[in-house]
């Protein structure tokens, strides 16, 4: 059975920062590239990064909204990968997901971590 | 980006109803993904491959499509069916969403 556990949410500050964290198990880890998906009311479902495999140098892209401020990374021997968010801001709150790329789509998702950025 | 413009945002139906929604690209996509989100739980893929039915999806359920648009179906509607529904482009990165039909029961 494939689980995808989310976990270091919490409430942060505008301008602080905060790392999540996922572990992943029930599949092969290092043969799948990994995203993260947020959602919030406000803008939906909005996809962050993802980070390739080993095969093509963990190669990372992601969303507009958040290049110069999130970075993902992976451990491919602790089945985890992980988002470090710096200099959040409110519209950045919202429930996180991680999610593998799996064939024509997001096949497995786990229960997400809420981040909150307020004041 | 490429976005997605699902329609119409909000619909209801009654129980054994054919129900059709869409989803218009703002750039053609090769293929479109469809997932399905209930109350408190995570989206589940629901539909890769523009037509493919994930594991599990009842066969009541379709998907058509090409270049910018595309649409769901679901020939009968059931209880069960209510949720909203959200089309998603793998074609061009960044990975975009629609912003979803939510389907209630009339």
């Amino acid at each position: 059975e494939v689980k995808l556990e989310e976990s270091g949410g919490g409430l942060v500050q505008p301008g602080g920062s905060m790392k999540l964290s996922c572990v992943a198990s029930g599949f092969t880890f290092n043969k799948y590239g990994m995203n993260w998906v947020r959602q919030s009311p406000e803008k939906g479902l909005e996809w962050v990064a993802e980070i390739r495999l080993k095969s093509n140098n963990y190669a990372i892209h992601s969303a507009e909204s958040v290049k110069g401020r999130f970075t993902i990374s992976r451990d491919d021997s602790k089945s985890s990968v992980y988002l470090q968010m710096n200099n959040l801001r409110a519209e950045d709150t919202g429930i996180y997901y991680c999610t593998p790329t799996a064939t024509g789509g997001f096949g497995y998702w786990g229960r997400g971590t809420l981040v909150t950025v307020s004041a | 980006e490429n976005v997605l413009t699902q329609s119409p945002a909000f619909m209801s139906a009654s129980l054994g109803e054919k129900v059709t929604m869409s989803c218009r690209a703002s750039s053609s996509v090769n293929y479109m993904s469809w997932y399905q989100q209930k109350s408190d739980a995570s989206p589940k893929l629901w539909i890769y491959y523009t037509s493919n039915l994930a594991p599990g999806v009842p066969t009541r359920f379709s998907g058509s499509g090409s270049g910018n648009s595309y649409s769901l179906t679901i020939s009968s509607m059931e209880g069960e069916d209510a949720a909203t529904y959200y089309c998603q482009q793998f074609t061009s990165s960044p990975w975009t969403f629609g912003g979803g039909t939510k389907l209630e029961i009339k």
